[in-house]
C-alpha cells in the first residue's frame, strides 16, 4: 500500500495568513501515460464528513474559493490556503488513488491562532 | 446534485453483524462506483471497500476482507455495507461516497460523501 505523510499535525496561525500543509508519498503518485498526478485534498470540519477540495492535485472543485490551491509532483505535494478565514478552521487530508486500496494521510489540524 | 443519505445510528455487540445503508437522492450511481470509509473516534480516514455498480464486483481493504460485504441495488440507488463478526475496535463513524472511477476500472476521489453513520461495538 501507498503510505501517506502528512506535516505538520498541526496548525495554528493568525486571520489572512497563509496555511502551508505538505503530503509525500511514499511512492510516486505520477501516471506517466497521462502525466495526472493521483492525488486529492479533502477538508473536513467538526462534525461533518470530508468535502472534497482539490483533484488531480492541482484542480479545485467547483465552488472552492480559489484560496485554496494544490501543488506538486510524484511524491511530494502541498495545499495551500492564501489567506486563513474563520471557516477554515478544519482537518485536512490528502488521499492518492493511483493504486488500490486508496490511502490518506494522517490529516493536518488548521486553527486561528 | 446527488445527495447520499445513509442509515442511523448503530450499537452493536461484539460477534455480531452490521449492515449501513447509503441512498443517493437527486441522482444515480451511474457511471460511479461507491466507496464505504470509516473514521475510529480521533482518528484520520481509512478506506474499507468500493462496487462499481455496473461491474457487480467489490474490492476490499485487506483488514476487513472476509468480513466486509458491499452490494448495490440499483432499482432503488441504495447501496449497502456488511460487516460481520464485529470487533470493539470497529467503532467507528462509516461513511458512503461516490466515487469517480477513472480508466481501467481505477477508483479516484471521493465526491460526495454521506452524512456518516456512527456504529458502536460493546459488550
Amino acid at each position: 500500500d501507498i503510505v501517506m505523510t502528512q506535516s505538520p499535525d498541526s496548525l495554528a496561525l493568525s486571520l489572512g495568513e497563509r496555511a502551508t500543509i505538505n503530503c509525500k508519498s511514499s511512492q510516486s503518485v505520477l501516471y506517466s501515460s497521462n502525466n495526472e498526478n493521483y492525488l486529492a485534498w479533502y477538508q473536513q470540519k467538526p462534525g461533518q464528513p470530508p468535502k472534497l477540495l482539490i483533484y488531480w492535485a492541482s484542480t479545485r472543485e467547483s465552488g472552492v474559493p480559489d484560496r485554496f490551491s494544490g501543488s506538486g509532483s510524484g511524491t511530494d505535494f502541498t495545499l495551500t490556503i492564501s489567506s486563513l478565514q474563520a471557516e477554515d478552521v478544519a482537518v485536512y487530508y490528502c488521499q492518492q488513488y493511483y493504486s488500490t486500496p486508496p490511502t490518506f494521510g494522517g490529516g493536518t489540524k488548521v486553527e486561528i491562532k | 446534485q446527488v445527495q447520499l443519505v445513509q442509515s442511523g445510528a448503530e450499537v452493536k455487540k461484539p460477534g455480531s453483524s452490521v449492515k449501513v445503508s447509503c441512498k443517493a437522492s437527486g441522482g444515480t450511481f451511474s457511471n460511479f462506483a461507491i466507496s464505504w470509509v470509516r473514521q475510529a473516534p480521533g482518528q484520520g480516514l481509512e478506506w474499507m471497500g468500493g462496487i462499481i455498480p455496473i461491474f457487480g464486483t467489490a474490492n476490499y481493504a485487506q483488514k476487513v476482507q472476509g468480513r466486509a460485504t458491499i452490494t448495490t441495488d440499483e432499482s432503488t440507488n441504495t447501496a449497502y455495507m456488511n460487516l460481520n463478526s464485529l470487533r470493539t475496535d470497529d467503532t467507528a463513524i462509516y461513511y458512503c461516497a461516490r466515487t469517480v472511477v477513472l480508466v481501467g476500472a481505477t477508483l479516484g476521489w471521493f465526491d460526495p460523501w454521506g452524512q456518516g453513520t456512527l456504529v458502536t461495538v460493546s459488550s
